[in-house]
């Protein structure tokens, strides 16, 4: 059965700790996997899209990678203003499994 | 360029009313989802549309329906509303299909029934 799994549930961070999320994932075919961040009381906005084992995005302190089973989502020393709820979503040839998320809080 | 726009913002139903809510797409694109996003859920597919065709559907009751106009707008009803339906309802519009584009999320419609 297809799935995605993100871990962990909820990440607490200092100001400056760096740290990974990690999107676990089954599908067959997979076509792509989708970072989005998520602000309370709004709409998932997009971050990075990669579509083969040994990709890397980046964007300002995120860092996306992908293998054949998993994908991580690299935070470099984290800012307040990078709180949020982050979501993966894994596409295969006639779906999109979105997983439930990571909750990060950054502290100053 | 302006972003996804939902309207109405918030609503309030009582159980077995019908509701309808409304979607504008970014300019251009052709794909329309909708997705109902619940605290234990998360993010669930409720349908996709594409060129005024419906192509993709998620697994939830036939009292959730949708379509898509001319312009790529897209509307989504319930109908026989019942407490379970209270959710944020995410529409999202992307260039190509769901699974091949990036998606583009409006803020969301704030159900509540009660």
């Amino acid at each position: 059965e297809d799935q995605v799994t993100q871990s962990p549930e909820a990440l607490r961070l200092q100001e400056g700790e760096s740290s990974s999320l990690n999107c676990s994932y089954t599908v067959s075919g997979l076509r792509g996997l989708f970072w989005y961040r998520q602000d309370p009381g709004k709409g998932p906005e997009f971050l990075f899209t990669l579509y083969s084992a040994g990709e890397e995005k980046e964007k300002e302190r995120l860092k996306a990678t992908l293998t054949k089973k998993e994908s991580f989502l690299h935070i470099t020393a984290p800012k307040p203003e990078d709180s949020a709820t982050y979501l993966c979503a894994v596409s295969g040839p006639d779906k999109l499994i979105f997983g439930t998320g990571t909750r990060l809080q950054v502290f100053p | 360029k302006a972003g996804v726009t939902q309207t109405p913002r918030y609503l309030i139903k009582t159980r077995g009313q019908q509701v309808t809510l409304s979607c504008s797409p970014i300019s251009g694109h052709r794909s329309v989802s909708w997705y109902q996003q619940t605290p234990g859920q998360g993010l669930q597919f409720l349908f996709e549309y594409f060129s005024e065709t419906q192509r993709n559907k998620g697994n939830f009751p036939g009292r959730f329906s949708g379509r898509q106009f001319s312009n790529s707008r897209s509307e989504m009803n319930v109908s026989t509303l019942e407490l379970g339906d209270s959710a944020l309802y995410l529409c999202a519009s992307s260039f190509g299909t769901q699974n091949n584009s990036p998606l583009h999320f409006g803020n969301g419609t704030r159900l509540t029934v009660t």
